[in-house]
């Protein structure tokens, strides 16, 4: 079974719409980040979250916001989904368990559309 | 702040030929680590390589190694006896271990290996 799992695979939604795309990890890492993906660009962080009392705002946080359920669980949520939210999202955890190394491990990526 | 320069928008090597894939970064803190992702055209992120700023010996995993030369802020990723399934996109990646953490990318090279 996949480490970091990511729920909807794949989602195409109309302009105005709320989507929450759901993020589960069995790595028992205490920090989890969403980042977004376009054509052309690597990967931009949108929130992380460093534990679950523990939020913060990325590089592009601007019509997004995220809840951390659990140390488990982190959920990106699109409040009002326009067209230039089409991308594809990743989630991510890393494990500050050691000084220096921190490696994120990314789950499958969610494609989602928005028309 | 962080900033990762891939300059290879794409590359194209025979199979069982080693390959170079440039990685400059921008930073002025003295304690980081660089990293390596490999995308797949299925779309996972998958982590190949990790380097710490006061690490004296270049990484290696399997028939990755990773030529860090602090003084000129590069990190190459190098695949030797490249291989078919080493086709997909490649990105660098840093995270300052000061401040906020966040882990900054590359904008990628795409990598084809000819049979």
């Amino acid at each position: 079974d996949a480490d970091v799992t990511q729920t909807p695979r794949n989602r195409i939604t109309k302009t105005g719409k709320r989507i929450m795309l759901e993020c589960s990890q069995t790595k028992g890492h205490d920090r989890m980040y969403w980042y977004r993906q376009d054509p052309g660009l690597g990967l931009r962080l949108i929130y992380y979250s460093f534990d679950v009392k523990d939020i913060n705002k990325g590089e592009i946080s601007d019509g997004y916001s995220v809840s951390r359920q659990a140390q488990a669980k982190f959920s990106l949520s699109l409040e009002s989904a326009i067209p230039n939210q089409t991308a594809l999202y990743f989630c991510a955890t890393s494990d500050n368990d050691r000084v220096g190394t921190d490696t994120q491990y990314f789950g499958p990526g969610t494609r989602l559309t928005v028309l | 702040a962080q900033k990762i320069t891939q300059t290879q928008p794409g590359m194209f090597v025979q199979e069982k030929e080693a390959v170079t894939l440039d990685c400059t970064y921008d930073t002025s803190d003295q304690s980081y680590g660089l990293f390596w992702y490999k995308q797949p055209s299925s779309g996972e992120m998958i982590f190949l390589i990790y380097q710490g700023s006061y690490d004296e010996q270049n990484a290696t995993e399997g028939r990755y190694s990773l030529n860090f030369q602090k003084a000129r802020k590069s990190a190459n990723l190098v695949i030797s006896a490249s291989q078919l399934g080493d086709s997909a996109m490649y990105f660098c990646a840093m995270r300052s271990f000061q401040g906020a953490q966040k882990l900054v990318f590359g904008q990628g090279t795409r990598l084809t290996i000819n049979p």
